[in-house]
């Protein structure tokens, strides 16, 4: 198994562009998450899906969207980037087991807003 | 609602010294607690958890006890190595299936 995969690995975007942020996952697992990493404050939730066809906002959503068609991608779109969404985005898939979830993440993308 | 609080880095420690992490904790109803490790240029790898209070998780030496009294989760290893500097995420998780809530991580870094 690949697990969680994301690409691409680094990205720089002028100010306005758009682009998608792609994230698959080979587990079959249902619940799928993307988060933004910036220095001093952790990991914060963007938004995430509990299944195909089923998707909610997280903590900071504004700017972002999703759609979850199968249960192996969930794709991030940043429709017109900025400055601040200058950021590390991780993906993450997660399953139950024993009555908690455990959450696996990919490696990450870099992006850059100019 | 939710949050973590996690004690500020960088941590500098010699190899073989011993190794606290403090981790509190904010939540509704009863959370299940994990501390993540991030190496660098990496993604997030589960190191250990907890789900439910007194409980005790354990991986590669690295050990943390879910008080509930205290609403600690503080991570301790005995003797560090240079391979263990890393970054290390405290979470927690209230049963919302992907809604982790971290603390904002704390470095490590482990000098010969």
């Amino acid at each position: 198994n690949a697990g969680v995969t994301q690409t691409p690995k680094f990205q720089v975007l002028k100010t306005g562009q758009s682009m998608t942020l792609q994230c698959a996952q080979d587990m079959n697992h249902e619940y799928m998450s993307w988060y933004r990493q910036d220095p001093g404050m952790g990991l914060r939730l963007i938004h995430y899906s509990v299944g195909a066809g089923i998707t909610d906002q997280g903590e900071v959503p504004n700017g972002y969207n999703v759609s979850r068609s199968t249960t192996e991608d969930f794709p991030l779109r940043l429709l017109s980037a900025a400055p601040s969404q200058t950021s590390v985005y991780f993906c993450a898939s997660s399953y139950s087991r024993d009555s908690h979830y455990e959450q696996y993440f990919g490696p990450g993308t870099r992006l850059t807003v100019t | 609602g939710n949050s973590v609080t996690q004690m500020e880095g960088p941590v500098t420690l010699s190899e073989e010294a011993f190794l606290t992490i403090n981790c509190t904790y904010t939540a509704t109803g009863y959370p299940s607690l994990f501390w993540y490790v991030q190496y660098p240029g990496e993604g997030l790898q589960l190191l250990l958890k907890a789900t439910k209070a007194d409980d005790k998780g354990s991986n590669k030496g690295f050990e943390a006890t879910y008080r509930k009294e205290t609403t600690s989760f503080h991570l301790e290893k005995g003797s560090v190595q240079v391979s263990d500097s890393a970054v290390y995420f405290c979470a927690l998780e209230t049963g919302g299936g992907n809604k982790l809530t971290f603390g904002t991580g704390t470095q490590l870094k482990v000098e010969l």
